[in-house]
């Protein structure tokens, strides 16, 4: 059963970056892709991005001057890095497997609560 | 505002059938068969319940159903449960190469 779980601060400064890390268990990291999804408070999903195992990467238009997804197939897991971050940015950032040509998100983190305040 | 457009809210009773709707584009939905919807429990990650427009993972109750007409893709709930009681979301792939989600609509289960 693959497992994801991401980890990082749950507070970041405004003007700042925001670093998360998703840690992939019950599966290589290699094969699939693997996305970065954001819900803010009492709104929708949105998607930001995935990478693949290779280094690949895409981005939604509306994130991708400010954002970076990295991958360290040697630990199993993949990265966030949002640039310059606003109080627009605080969310629940859940990482999930899918992108590319596998168009849907079959397995998701619990989600990570990161709140952008001074 | 979200790129996918549902209902904020829908209800039935314990037993019956309930349709969710999520409306488009010809640029996500009307194009591509690549819609999936997700069911989230509140403070829980959204679980995968359909793919592909009309497709259960294994595991998912045959309760749950997807069909899609020109913009507009739906999720049945057929024999409603008290546990189905959560908030229900869509999503497209698009012709710009990115996945959209609609605002979700909260199912109540009366």
């Amino acid at each position: 059963q693959v497992q994801l779980q991401e980890s990082g601060p749950g507070l970041v400064k405004p003007s700042e970056t925001l670093p998360l890390t998703c840690t992939v268990s019950g599966g290589p990291i290699s094969t699939y892709y693997w996305s970065w999804i954001r819900q803010s408070p009492g709104k929708g999903l949105e998607w930001i991005g995935y990478i693949y195992y290779s280094g690949t990467s895409n981005y939604n238009p509306s994130l991708k001057s400010r954002v970076t997804i990295s991958v360290d197939t040697s630990k199993n897991q993949f990265s966030l890095s949002l640039r310059s971050v606003t109080a627009a940015d605080t969310a629940v950032y859940y990482c999930a497997r899918g992108g590319s040509w596998y168009h849907h998100f079959d397995y998701w983190g619990q989600g990570a609560l990161v709140t952008v305040s001074s | 505002q979200s790129a996918l457009t549902q209902p904020a809210s829908v209800s039935g009773s314990l037993g019956q059938s309930i349709t969710i709707s999520c409306t488009g584009t010809s640029s996500d939905v009307g194009t591509y068969n690549y819609v999936s919807w997700y069911q989230q429990h509140p403070g829980k990650a959204p679980k995968l319940i359909i793919y592909d427009v009309s497709n259960r993972p294994t595991g998912v109750s045959d309760r749950f159903s997807g069909s899609k007409s020109g913009n507009t893709a739906s999720l049945t709930i057929s024999g409603l449960q008290a546990e189905d009681e959560a908030d229900y979301c869509c999503s497209s792939f698009t012709t710009t190469g990115i996945w959209v989600f609609g605002g979700g609509t909260k199912l109540t289960v009366l």
